[in-house]
C-alpha cells in the first residue's frame, strides 16, 4: 500500500539559507499535518491543511510557510534558517472521514 | 488544551523482563483518540495502536498489551518478555476535535526504553 512520501530524507543547510521540504500524502487523503521534532524532544505540531486550505496552526515560526497544492502534496518552506531549526520534520496525512493520520518517514534537517 | 504526561523518562530492563510504560492524559473532549508510537534509532514513527474514548476494552497483540482506564485518564502499554529489538523511544499521543483542533496529535515527552541482553 502507498505510504506518505517525504523528500528529501536528509538535508544539510547553512545558517540563513532557505529549505523546502515536500510531502506527498497517501492517494485520496485530503488532510496534511506537519510536525517538528527537535533532538531529544517530542514531535510538535506546526500546521495542517484540509482541501488546500490551512486548517490549524501551531508553534510555527514566522520564517516558515507552508501550502497544500491542487494535487494535495504539501511543501514546508523555511527561510533564514537557524541552528535551532535542526530537527526531524514529519508529515502525516489522513482522509477527513478517518481520524487516524499516517506518518511519513521524516526529513532530517541539519543547519550548520 | 490537551496534555499527555509520560512520567518515565528512561527505563532499562534486561531481556525477557516485562515492562510497562505509563501514560496519563488530560482533555476536555468527550470524543478523543489515544495512540502509542515507537521511534527506533532510525527515527521513523511506527504506529502501534489507536483507541477511541468509547472503547475501554483492553487489548493484547502478541507481546504487546494496552490498559485504557478512563476513570484515571491512563493508557498504559506493556511489553511482555522484552527483546533487544524493543529498544526505542515510545510516545503516547492524544487527538480530538475540540475548537477545530482537527485531530492533530499532542505527544507526551516519550519514554526511552533500553532492553539489555
Amino acid at each position: 500500500a502507498a505510504g506518505v512520501i517525504q523528500s528529501p530524507r536528509h538535508l544539510i543547510k547553512e545558517k540563513r539559507e532557505t529549505a523546502t521540504l515536500k510531502c506527498y500524502p497517501i492517494p485520496r487523503h485530503d488532510t496534511v499535518y506537519w510536525y517538528q521534532q527537535g533532538p531529544g524532544q517530542d514531535p510538535q505540531f506546526l500546521i495542517s491543511f484540509y482541501e488546500k486550505m490551512q486548517s490549524d496552526k501551531g508553534s510555527i515560526p514566522d520564517r516558515f510557510s507552508a501550502q497544500q497544492f491542487s494535487d494535495y502534496h504539501s511543501e514546508l518552506n523555511m527561510s533564514s534558517l537557524e541552528l535551532g531549526d535542526s530537527a526531524l520534520y514529519f508529515c502525516a496525512s489522513r482522509t477527513i472521514r478517518n481520524t487516524e493520520a499516517f506518518f511519513g518517514q521524516g526529513t532530517r534537517l541539519t543547519v550548520v | 488544551a490537551q496534555k499527555v504526561t509520560q512520567a518515565q523518562t528512561e527505563i532499562s530492563v534486561v531481556e525477557k523482563e516485562d515492562v510497562t510504560l505509563d501514560c496519563v492524559y488530560e482533555t476536555r473532549d468527550t470524543t478523543y483518540y489515544l495512540f502509542w508510537y515507537k521511534q527506533p534509532p532510525s527515527g521513523e514513527l511506527v504506529f502501534l495502536i489507536r483507541r477511541n474514548s468509547f472503547d475501554e476494552q483492553n487489548e493484547i497483540s502478541g507481546r504487546y498489551s494496552w490498559n485504557f482506564q478512563k476513570s484515571t485518564s491512563s493508557f498504559n502499554f506493556t511489553i511482555t518478555a522484552s527483546q533487544v529489538v524493543d529498544s526505542a523511544v515510545y510516545f503516547c499521543a492524544l487527538s480530538g476535535d475540540s475548537g477545530g483542533s482537527n485531530y492533530k496529535l499532542t505527544f507526551g515527552k516519550g519514554t526511552l526504553l533500553t532492553v539489555n541482553p
